[in-house]
């Protein structure tokens, strides 16, 4: 079965800091997608990144980068030089086919605070 | 982008009453749709996975006869909660698989209050 680990419930860090929310999974499939959302308080999920297991490059995009290591089974997200509006729950997810088209189990959430 | 639209955004019913929820694919065909429920403050729980044209998959635990899941069309797949109580009160989500192009788009949520 699949397992989607989100150690930290909540994370609170001062604006400009960097921070780092985990993410662990569990799987018995060689090929796997994972995921990570952003739910700001309005409840609509923002996609930010799917990879699958293939590509273990890590990935950049502005202020967020995230690692993903096979060996640790970890997708780690990492928002540099936090701001207010990062502000939100940080939700990790897997699919074990097709991308995400048999569903997503998701990690419980990081609910992220970023004071001003 | 492709989007998928939920509706109602929100709705309050009182206890017993059926409340039906809409999610539609605006921009492409979706024959797998998703339905997942969030209590507040936790995860997203997949409910089941909407088929078009046959009968939907229901995860265990998941009332098929209390959740009814209808997919008569491409793009809408609909969610009615049958003799709805407070326990049912929740954020309901849908998520639509695009087969063209291999990406998963969620709806906006649609908040369900049972009085």
């Amino acid at each position: 079965a699949q397992k989607v680990t989100q150690a930290q419930t909540e994370i609170s860090v001062v604006e400009k800091e960097d921070v780092t929310l985990d993410c662990v999974y569990e799987t018995r499939d060689t090929t796997y997608y994972l995921f990570w959302y952003k739910q700001p308080p309005s409840g609509e999920l923002v996609f930010l990144i799917r990879r699958n297991s293939f590509d273990e490059q890590n990935e950049i995009s502005g202020r967020y980068s995230w690692n993903f290591q096979k060996s640790t089974s970890s997708f780690n997200f990492t928002i540099t030089a936090s701001q207010v509006v990062d502000s939100a729950v940080y939700f990790c997810a897997l699919s074990e086919a097709g991308g995400g088209a048999d569903g997503l189990t998701f990690g419980k959430g990081t609910h992220l605070i970023i004071q001003p | 982008g492709a989007v998928v639209s939920q509706h109602p955004s929100w709705v309050i019913c009182k206890s017993g009453t059926s409340v039906k929820i809409e999610c539609r694919s605006l921009d492409f065909q979706a024959t797998t749709m998703f339905w997942y429920r969030q209590f507040p403050k936790q995860s997203l729980m997949l409910m089941a996975t909407s088929n078009e044209g046959s009968k939907a998959t229901y995860e265990q635990g998941v009332e098929k006869d209390k959740f009814l899941i209808n997919h008569a069309s491409l793009t809408l797949s609909t969610l009615t909660v049958t003799s709805a109580h407070p326990e049912d009160s929740s954020f309901y989500i849908c998520s639509a698989w695009d087969t063209h192009t291999g990406e998963l788009f969620f709806g906006e949520g649609s908040r369900l209050t049972v009085l």
